[in-house]
């Protein structure tokens, strides 16, 4: 059965701090990973990746894909109180047009 | 683009009445995704369409459950008759095709008591 499994589950941090979010999966035939911002309401897109080891970035926020170990990471510097919300990682895969959604990290930031 | 409309934002119902979901894609988008969020699930598709065509509704719970995207710029989720369990934030996402990442509404907040 396809899986995404994304760690730590939560995690709380200062302002400042740099924070590291991982993803990773199980799943046959990928084709490509996301990674979404999830705050009061509906999930924003971050990043797709489909390559191994090109580095997605923008502004403070950074992604990596590693298609031999089957794992992605979300990294975001000098964190602001506004970085705080759930960060989903999602797979697809060729054939179907499924998501395949993590369970997601809960960020908080504290000023 | 006003991006993905759900309405909808709040729905409360009772037990056994029909509800009625509705999402307008963005423009050009030619792949809509109905999705259903729960503390104990979190994010779980439930059908998928293609070109207004729905190409696979496997994720959708049970027979209470209907979609529907009659043109391009429109689609319904019915549940009838709703239950207690189907409770949750209800989002519908758009993508331009099934290569590009897929824009969320802002989500239906369901509650069925």
């Amino acid at each position: 059965e396809d899986k995404v499994v994304q760690s730590p589950l939560s995690l709380v941090v200062h302002e400042g701090d740099t924070v590291t979010l991982n993803c990773s999966y199980e799943v046959t035939n990928f084709r490509s990973l996301l990674w979404y911002k999830q705050e009061k309401k509906a999930p924003t897109f971050l990043f797709m990746l489909t390559s191994s080891g090109i580095e997605k970035k923008s502004g403070r926020l950074s992604s990596i894909l590693d298609k031999k170990e089957l794992f992605s990471i979300l990294n975001i510097t000098a964190t602001q109180t506004g970085d705080s919300a759930i960060y989903l990682c999602a797979v697809t895969t060729s054939g179907t047009y499924k998501y395949i959604f993590g369970t997601g990290t809960r960020l908080k930031v504290l000023a | 683009d006003a991006g993905v409309i759900q309405s909808p934002r709040h729905e409360v119902t009772e037990m056994g009445q029909e509800v009625t979901l509705r999402c307008k894609p963005i423009s050009g988008h030619n792949s809509l995704f109905w999705y259903r969020q729960t503390m104990m699930r979190g994010l779980e598709l439930l059908i998928y369409f293609n070109n207004n065509v729905p190409i696979d509704d496997s994720g959708m719970p049970e027979d209470r459950f209907s979609a529907k995207m009659p043109n391009a710029s429109f689609s319904t989720l019915k549940i009838q008759p709703s239950e207690p369990r189907d409770s949750a934030v209800y989002f519908c996402a758009s993508s331009y095709d099934v290569n590009t990442e897929a824009f969320f509404g802002q989500g239906t907040r369901l509650t069925v008591v």
